[in-house]
């Protein structure tokens, strides 16, 4: 049974360009989260998808957009990157209103 | 706004010594709690969480945690450490809605096991 899986592992991006990280669901998940965690701090909400629509969001801006396809995958997209989005960005799976989260290993961003 | 405070950033044990980790919430109602694990370079490993009832709560690992409402805690305890435990730590608060779900983090203890 796989897990929840992300990619790239690692990114390197210049200040000004856009980048696209892609997660797949748990087996049976439905649900996905977005946190992005910067060095020496705790994971930050994002966003959530359900049935392909953004059903909660953080306090990040619309740079930080996503999207849910039909397979229940799901894409982060950040625009316009700035040297501050350099983290660590985790997605999250669960099924329905389960309240239980299992994170894929992140995507590691680095803006230079 | 649900929030969570982990006052230690480091703390450091002997192998087979005992290990509490400290974790403060706030929240508004009845709190869903989280502690997990994260190893370096790898994503978050949930060890156990709260939701209702007794509020003694075990987890993977030999771990346990006990959640106190007068004192708006949720503690992290362990009797023997291992040096395999070596990590960081996240306690987390849930806030859920039928609009959805979210978890707020603590910033994290990073523990360190001395051999």
């Amino acid at each position: 049974d796989a897990g929840v899986t992300q990619s790239p592992t690692h990114l390197i991006k210049t200040r000004g360009q856009q980048v696209t990280l892609r997660c797949s669901p748990k087996s049976g998940h439905d649900t996905v989260s977005w946190y992005q965690q910067a060095l020496g701090q705790g994971p930050q909400f994002i966003f959530q998808y359900y049935e392909e629509e953004e059903r909660q969001r953080g306090n990040f801006p619309d740079r930080f957009s996503g999207h849910q396809f039909p397979n229940y995958s799901s894409e982060l997209n950040v625009n316009a990157l700035l040297l501050g989005d350099s983290a660590l960005y985790l997605c999250a799976s669960s099924f329905g209103t389960d309240r239980e989260e299992y994170f894929g290993p992140g995507t590691r961003l680095t803006v230079t | 706004a649900q929030s969570v405070t982990q006052p230690d950033i480091h703390i450091t044990v002997s192998e087979g010594a005992s290990l509490e980790l400290r974790c403060n919430y706030s929240y508004g109602a009845t709190p869903y709690l989280f502690w997990y694990v994260q190893s370096p370079g790898q994503g978050l490993q949930l060890l156990l969480k709260y939701f209702s009832g007794d509020t003694l709560v075990q987890g993977i690992k030999g771990f346990e945690a006990e959640f106190k409402r007068s004192q708006s805690s949720f503690n992290l305890r362990k009797p023997s450490v291992h040096w395999s435990d070596a990590a960081e730590y996240f306690c987390a608060v849930g806030h859920f809605t039928g609009g959805g779900n979210k978890l707020t983090f603590g910033t994290g203890t990073q523990l360190k096991v001395e051999l």
